[in-house]
C-alpha cells in the first residue's frame, strides 16, 4: 500500500528554468510533509517542510505547495541550478507516527546546462 | 562537526546469517531512527529510539531488532537474513524525539545478501 506516491521517476529541466516535482498521498491522517534531496552515496538531506495548516511555504529558491483537498503537494525550484541535480523524496507523517516518515519512491531531477 | 556516521559502509552476507549495523548520531542528538531503502524505492521506517527506549516501530518482522546505548549510538540487528533484506540501511539522528525535529541522515550501510 503506497501511501505516498511520486509518479514521475525522472525529470529533466534546463538550467535557469523552474523545476516542479509532484507528490500525491492517500492517507488523510498525514498532516506534516517534507521534501528531502539525496545525492549519490550520501544520505537524504532535509530541504523544506509544510504543515497541513498552511498551503505554501517558501525557503529561498524552494517553495512547497500543499493542496489538501486533492491530497497533492509539489516542490518548485526557481531558478534551477546544476547542483540541484539529485533524487528528491517527498515524505509525510501523522500525529501518532512520531518520527515515522512515509516516503515516496523519489524523482530523479537532472538540470541541463 | 561530524555528521551521522554509519559502519560498515558495505557488507556482504549469505542467506540465514545475522548482521549488525552501527550508527553514531551527531553529538548532542538523543534520537536515532533506522530506515531501509530498497533499490528504486523510498526509505521505509524500521525503528525510532530515544533515550534508549523504543519509540516507534515500522512494519518489519521480528527478525529486525535494535537498541540504543547510553552514549546514544545505536545498533540494528537482522537475523536469518533473506535475499529481500538486501538494501541500503539508513540511520538518522535528531536532538529530540518530536516529528517536527529535523532528521540528519548518515550515508548508509549497503547490505547485500547472497
Amino acid at each position: 500500500d503506497q501511501q505516498v506516491k511520486q509518479n514521475s521517476p525522472s525529470l529533466s529541466v534546463q538550467e535557469g528554468r523552474i523545476s516542479i516535482l509532484n507528490c500525491d498521498y492517500t492517507n488523510s491522517m498525514f498532516d506534516y510533509f517534507l521534501w528531502y534531496k539525496k545525492y549519490p552515496a550520501e544520505g537524504p538531506t532535509f530541504l523544506i517542510s509544510i504543515s497541513s495548516i498552511k498551503d505554501k511555504n517558501e525557503d529561498g529558491r524552494f517553495t512547497v505547495f500543499l493542496n489538501k483537498s486533492a491530497k497533492h503537494l509539489s516542490l518548485h525550484i526557481v531558478p534551477s541550478q546544476p547542483g540541484d541535480s539529485a533524487v528528491y523524496f517527498c515524505a509525510a507523517s501523522t500525529v501518532q507516527g512520531a518520527q515515522k516518515l512515509v516516503f515516496g519512491q523519489g524523482t530523479r531531477l537532472t538540470i541541463n546546462p | 562537526d561530524a555528521g551521522v556516521t554509519q559502519s560498515p559502509t558495505h557488507l556482504i552476507k549469505t542467506r540465514g546469517q545475522q548482521v549488525t549495523l552501527r550508527c553514531s548520531p551527531i553529538s548532542g542528538h538523543k534520537s536515532v531512527s533506522w530506515y531501509q531503502q530498497v533499490l528504486g524505492q523510498g526509505p521505509q521506517f524500521i525503528f525510532q529510539y530515544y533515550e534508549k527506549e523504543e519509540r516507534g516501530r515500522g512494519n518489519f518482522p521480528d527478525r529486525f531488532s535494535a537498541r540504543q546505548f547510553p552514549n546514544y549510538s545505536s545498533e540494528l540487528n537482522v537475523n536469518a537474513l533473506l535475499l529481500g533484506d538486501s538494501a541500503l540501511y539508513l540511520c538518522a539522528s535528531s536532538f529530540g524525539m518530536g516529528r517536527r525535529e529535523k532528521l540528519f541522515f548518515g550515508s548508509g550501510t549497503q547490505l547485500s545478501v547472497l
